[in-house]
């Protein structure tokens, strides 16, 4: 199985600030990499897939970035909605996996 | 707009098998374009993808699970369902149903998940 980690596991931040999350998979996946945002008690949604592309709806102050093992989330100016956890998710190869998360909090 | 709903039994007892559907509105399960899948989470925990089937039956299985999961798709109901044999505590977590639309694996609509935990 290809392992997914993400750096920093939590994140505190205030709003305005610009935020990076890192995910590294433990081989190449090319671009297929997705970012999803998960609300206490929902469902995650998806922001991000083939590593840069937005997902349609989503604002533009989310980016992504990276080929191969290294990845890179950015939000350009924080906002209070944003504050949630991230996961990175890599769908090169079977089975799909999930990095453990970043919680961004506020400062 | 593509919607899910998973529905099932929110208390299973060790050993016991877990059901659950996933009942698809606004889309088709005999789409070529998406693919249906599972994926569970554990109280406080992270995102593990149980597996996923095409229209066509085809199903892919994380080897973790492979040997306790079977996951079907009824087309005429609009559904396709997760079943997990001899279940323990372990498998206490929220369950998922989604689609992977466009690419395989992106996984771009969501239930809203339903808890089922294991406990006798």
């Amino acid at each position: 199985d290809i392992q997914m980690t993400q750096s920093p596991s939590t994140l505190s931040a205030s709003v305005g600030d610009r935020v990076t999350i890192t995910c590294r998979a433990s081989q190449s996946i090319g671009t297929w990499l997705a970012w999803y945002q998960q609300k206490p008690g929902k469902a995650p949604n998806l922001l991000i897939y083939r590593a840069s592309s937005s997902e349609s709806g989503v604002p533009s102050r989310f980016s992504g970035s990276g080929s191969g093992t290294e990845f890179t989330l950015t939000i350009s100016s924080l906002q209070p909605d944003d504050f949630a956890t991230y996961y990175c998710q890599q769908y090169t190869n079977y089975p799909w996996t999930f990095g453990q998360g970043t919680k961004v909090e506020i400062k | 707009q593509l919607q899910l709903q998973e529905s099932g039994p929110g208390l299973v007892k060790p050993s016991e098998p877990l059901s659950l559907t996933c009942t698809v509105s606004g889309g088709s399960t005999s789409s070529s374009s998406h693919y249906w899948g599972w994926i569970r989470q554990p109280p406080g925990k992270g995102l593990e993808w149980i597996g996923s089937i095409y229209y066509s039956g085809s199903t892919y299985y994380n080897p973790s699970l492979k040997s306790r999961v079977t996951i079907s798709i009824d087309t005429s109901k609009n559904q396709f369902s997760l079943k997990l044999s001899s279940v323990t505590a372990a498998d206490t977590a929220v369950y998922y149903c989604a689609t992977e639309v466009g690419d395989s694996g992106k996984m771009g609509y969501w239930g809203q998940g339903t808890l089922v935990t294991v406990s006798s």
